[in-house]
């Protein structure tokens, strides 16, 4: 399956502490993504990162690739309350055009 | 824009009654995907559609689940009949094609129980 796997399963942090959550996928890809889903909501996407890119930076969100290692990180700095919510990456594949593969996902518990 | 519109949001019914979810993708979107959701299995894709075409029902469990796409501005996943283990989070979601971008925007998800 080309299905991410995201580790660790759960993470659990104070405010003030930056988060790091780990992807990793078994073939080629063209981008990943990454998501964020709140308790009761649908996923929202925060950041994608092409395959000829090895970090990206979105406000307190920083992601890397390593597409030796067919592996990507999703830093969240100064992490704050808010952050709490279940983190998800999303890769595609060549030979299905439009469909995003997705991980089980990280739960983030940030406490203030 | 308003998004991707799902309706009900919440869904209780008995078992063996037929349930019937809606969706409206975002307007220009051409791709559009309708995922499960439970904590046993995690997100599932069951079904999608590129221009109201299906592309791959292949996660669609059983013959009891059924997804039609009539135009570009609705679709909806019907179960007949429904049993409890349907109970779960049903997203749609609905993307542009553009390049290799594919990023998916996800509605607020139907919660069904299934008694």
């Amino acid at each position: 399956s080309q299905q991410g796997e995201e580790d660790p399963q759960a993470l659990s942090i104070q405010e003030g502490e930056n988060a790091t959550m780990n992807c990793s996928y078994k073939t080629s890809i063209n981008n990943l993504q990454w998501y964020r889903q709140n308790s009761g909501r649908g996923l929202v996407h925060l950041i994608l990162i092409r395959s000829n890119e090895r970090e990206k930076h979105s406000g307190r969100l920083r992601v890397t690739l390593d597409t030796s290692k067919k592996s990507s990180s999703l830093l969240i700095t100064a992490s704050r309350a808010a952050d709490t919510a279940s983190y998800f990456c999303a890769t595609d594949q060549f030979s299905t055009l439009g469909r995003l593969y997705f991980g089980r996902g990280t739960q983030l518990t940030v406490w203030p | 824009d308003a998004g991707v519109i799902q309706s009900p949001r919440h869904e209780v019914t008995e078992m063996g009654q037929e349930v019937t979810l809606r969706c409206k993708p975002i307007s220009g979107h051409d791709y559009l995907f309708w995922y499960r959701q439970t904590m046993m299995r995690g997100l599932e894709l069951l079904i999608y559609f590129n221009n109201n075409v299906p592309i791959d029902d292949s996660g669609m469990p059983e013959d009891r689940f059924s997804a039609k796409m009539p135009n570009a501005s609705f679709s909806t996943l019907k179960i007949q009949p429904s049993e409890p283990r349907d109970s779960a989070v049903y997203f749609c979601a609905s993307s542009e094609t553009s390049g290799f971008t594919d990023t998916q925007y996800f509605g607020p998800g139907t919660r069904l129980t299934v008694l």
